[in-house]
């Protein structure tokens, strides 16, 4: 079963704009992981937020968890053109074991 | 260079055959996981293990097994009872542990065809 749900599938930018995306989870969590993948390869760790932090700063990448109403956003600001990918949500509960979602898409238009 | 390896990058399979994906990391890490990615559908896990000679089932175990032998192998047997094998294999590795080391490091896949 697929923890995180990504919003949206798909989204498409011009360079310099700020990319949000989005991921509603359903049970309790302990932490919270953003990964990015590019395409036919293998994803790479952005950032982790833990469930008692509601925010976390990672060069032009914010992400925001919050707890009660299970979601959380990363937020990408003055997109470049290689930040192309797709970008995944990560949930982890008890057994510490990530459980991804489906993705966004991101597309980022020189 | 510390990482995790997946081998081969590319993969045909026979209807009927058994074939078995490497995946080798180097970090020390206690947990390793394997996921397979189909389009639209995000990452499946499939078997995980967090200790040697140690492992559990996943969401989409059938057809598949496993072996933990040794820390830094967790090969992935993708036998002839998968019924529809063509995917994108993901292995990555984590210390397994609470604390800031808990994110996965994956490899850089494996991609299976069925021929």
């Amino acid at each position: 079963s697929q923890q995180g749900e990504e919003d949206p599938q798909a989204l498409s930018i011009q360079e310099g704009e700020n990319a949000t995306m989005n991921c509603s989870y359903k049970t309790s969590i302990n932490n919270l992981q953003w990964y990015r993948q590019n395409s036919g390869r293998g994803l790479v760790h952005l950032i982790l937020i833990r469930s008692n932090e509601r925010e976390k700063h990672s060069g032009r990448l914010r992400v925001t968890l919050d707890t009660s109403k299970k979601s959380s956003s990363l937020l990408i600001t003055a997109s470049r053109a290689a930040d192309t990918a797709s970008y995944f949500c990560a949930t982890a509960g008890g057994s510490y074991i990530p459980t991804f979602g489906r993705g966004t898409s991101l597309i980022v238009h020189p | 260079d510390g990482g995790i390896t997946q081998s081969p990058k590319y993969l045909f399979r026979k209807e009927g055959q058994n074939v078995t994906l490497s995946c080798e990391q180097n970090l020390n890490h206690d947990a390793m996981y394997w996921y397979r990615q189909d389009p639209g559908q995000g990452l499946r896990l499939i078997y995980y293990s967090q200790i040697v000679n140690d492992f559990q089932k996943g969401d989409i175990a059938e057809g598949y097994s496993v072996s933990r032998e040794k820390k830094e192998s967790f090969p992935l047997t993708v036998t002839s009872a998968q019924k529809n094998p063509t995917a994108f294999y993901l292995c990555a590795s984590s210390i397994d542990r609470e604390g800031p080391g808990t994110e996965a490091f994956f490899g850089q896949g494996t991609r299976l065809t069925v021929v």
